[in-house]
This record gives structure tokens, C-alpha cells and sequence, in this order.
């Protein structure tokens, strides 16, 4: 079944510990991003891709990163988790950056101790 | 700055019909979803308006109103499984989503 994959599912992390983030996607979607979402507070995007080799910051980029080496891959990298890094993140794809609709993952929830 | 307003929670009755409103103020616009999130689960795509008016997608309405910053989903004939949280999102000049906190909506028997 075609869709976007996210590994881990569910994580405990230590303060300072570095952690990546993995999302694979199998529709050929030329944009990826990285959602946090955060109760009470609506999905804030932290880094985008609109196709392979390109990224882009969002509204809460700091203290992350990610690549996109080729079309499937856009992997979300903590150099050094903080505890207000606790949160599910949603990887999410998109034909074009544009006003096709976004396909989510499932979620990685993240806690920080 | 840029804002998305919506209910934090609704409540209302199995059978019944439901109007989830959002109110908006982005720099730009480019087009307004709802996507349907039920908990501890993904967000899944429901609508997408561009232009005024309703749009029909069999239960679920959503119209659109760009001069007032306003949208609305119109959930007909509720079900249980209806219960989810409903999140609003624009996109803005840069095409980029901005998004409401979502609102949770209970349906009671």
C-alpha cells in the first residue's frame, strides 16, 4: 500500500542524546515536510522539501535539521534533544508544493527526559 | 501575525448535524483544508476550497467566505465515528500551511 512509513514509532530519548527521525514516502510526492504538534497548539511545520536536494526552514527550525538526497527520503535529525523537543512529529508529503493536499505518517512521538 | 481560529471542542448528538466554524488572518491566500485527525492517529485530508461558495463531498460540507476570512465544515447525518478533532489550514502566499489548533468534536448517543 502506497503511503509515507515513519520509523521510530514511539521513542524515550536522553537530554543531549542526538536522534534521527526517519520518513520514507512511496508516491513520488516531490514535497516532503516535518510537522511537531503539540496539544492545544496547531501543527507547526519545522523543515520543508519542495523536490530532491532542496530543504527549507519553517516556523520552528531550531535545534533540527534534515536532508533529502533523493526523492523518498527526508530524514529529521535532533543534534542534541532538549526536553521542549517532547512532541509527535508528523512527516508529510504533497505531489507539489502547491495546493495539492498533504499525506501523513503516522507519527513519531517523541519524549525527552 | 498570522492566525487560524476555531473551537477547541464540540459536542453533539449521533443523527444530528454540526458546524465546525475557522476564522483566518495569513498574509496571503491560496486555498483553505479541513483535514479530520482522530486521536493518536494522522491527519487525513477531507476538503479543499479555493473559491467562495460550498463545496459537497457527501456527509461533509465545506464553504468558504475570502472576503470575511471565514470557513466552515458542515458534518450531516453524525456518526460515532465521527469523533475526531477537525483542523483548519491555509495556505499562504508562500504556500505554506498554516494551522488552527483544531477542534475536538464529541458525539454522544
Amino acid at each position: 500500500i502506497a503511503g509515507i512509513t515513519q520509523a521510530p514509532t514511539s521513542q524515550i530519548l536522553a537530554a543531549g542524546r542526538r536522534m534521527t527521525l526517519r520518513c520514507t514516502q512511496d508516491m513520488r510526492h516531490n514535497a516532503m515536510y516535518w510537522y511537531r504538534q503539540d496539544l492545544g497548539l496547531g501543527l507547526r511545520l519545522i523543515h520543508y522539501s519542495n523536490t530532491a536536494g532542496t530543504t527549507g526552514k519553517g516556523e520552528v527550525p531550531d535545534g533540527y535539521s534534515v536532508s533529502r538526497a533523493n526523492t523518498d527520503d527526508f530524514p529529521l535529525t535532533l543534534a542534541s534533544a532538549v526536553p521542549s523537543q517532547t512532541s509527535v512529529y508528523f512527516c508529510a508529503s504533497s505531489q507539489e508544493s502547491s495546493n495539492q493536499p498533504q499525506h501523513f505518517g503516522d507519527g513519531t512521538r517523541l519524549s525527552i527526559l | 501575525g498570522q492566525n487560524i481560529d476555531q473551537p477547541t471542542e464540540m459536542t453533539a448528538t449521533e443523527g444530528a448535524i454540526v458546524q465546525i466554524n475557522c476564522t483566518y488572518q495569513t498574509s496571503g491566500f491560496n486555498g483553505l483544508f479541513w483535514y479530520q485527525q482522530h486521536a493518536g492517529e494522522a491527519p487525513t485530508f477531507l476538503s479543499y476550497n479555493v473559491l467562495d461558495g460550498l463545496e459537497e463531498k457527501g456527509r461533509f460540507s465545506s464553504f468558504l467566505s475570502r472576503s470575511k476570512g471565514y470557513s466552515y465544515l458542515l458534518l450531516k447525518e453524525l456518526q460515532m465515528k465521527d469523533s475526531a478533532s477537525y483542523l483548519c489550514a491555509v495556505l499562504d502566499s508562500n504556500y505554506q500551511l498554516i494551522w488552527g489548533a483544531g477542534t475536538k468534536l464529541i458525539i454522544k448517543p
